[in-house]
């Protein structure tokens, strides 16, 4: 099955500044790719997603990047806030069938102010 | 609309025991899903239901049984809890054809002792 991996597992930005946690998949029949966002205690919520026929896609503050040739995609996250502070998963699915999605371990990005 | 509903929030069993987790999607959803997540491991898929009356193992289903009766609820069982089984659960929904997004419900934490 599908294999995603996740880093940085940790990562302290200063206000202001951006964050990059970066993924990787191992199966290149992958082509759906969410990010989330879980704040502690409680549910995990979708913030960007990216299908594989696309490169970059950007949502304010926020953007993903994929490259399908080296089976990695990224999430970047600029100018900062505390409020960003939490607990970010990626993951990967293949948008047929059962949709199922496996997700990286998760990055816990603190933004001190 | 209440979305996704997961009951019971809480609970602690002795091992051994059994209990059911109900949850509960008012989107006319088609598909849906049994994660457990646990420090450091993510999200993990337990069982997941491409439509009523239908269901199938995910990544981790030793343990587990699932029911879907009825297009609104997925169950997830524990026949005889062990404590290698304390986690939080959550369940998941998806509408299905060309929409992706995976709405999850609050989460069930389930400790056993």
């Amino acid at each position: 099955g599908e294999n995603v991996e996740q880093h940085p597992s940790t990562l302290s930005v200063q206000e202001g500044d951006s964050a990059v946690i970066k993924c990787t998949y191992s199966d290149s029949a992958s082509n759906y790719f969410p990010w989330y966002k879980q704040e502690l205690g409680k549910r995990p919520q979708l913030i960007i997603d990216i299908r594989s026929n696309v490169g970059e896609k950007k949502d304010q503050r926020i953007a993903v990047t994929l490259n399908k040739t080296a089976k990695h995609f990224s999430l970047h996250i600029t100018e900062t806030q505390p409020e960003d502070s939490a607990v970010y998963f990626c993951a990967a699915s293949i948008r047929t069938g059962a949709n199922n999605l496996f997700f990286g371990t998760g990055t816990r990005l603190t933004v001190i102010p | 609309n209440a979305g996704v509903t997961q009951t019971p929030k809480f609970r602690v069993l002795k091992t051994g025991q059994s209990m059911t987790l109900l949850c509960a999607q008012d989107m006319n959803h088609e598909y849906m899903y049994w994660y457990r997540q646990d420090p450091g491991m993510g999200l993990r898929l337990i069982h997941y239901s491409v439509g009523e009356g239908t269901t199938a193992k995910g990544e981790v289903p030793d343990g587990y049984n699932v029911s879907r009766l009825k297009k609104q609820n997925f169950l997830l069982g524990l026949e005889s809890a062990a404590p290698s089984q304390t986690s939080v659960y959550f369940c998941a929904s998806i509408e299905g054809g060309r929409r992706n997004e995976q709405f999850f419900g609050p989460g069930t934490r389930l400790t056993v002792l």
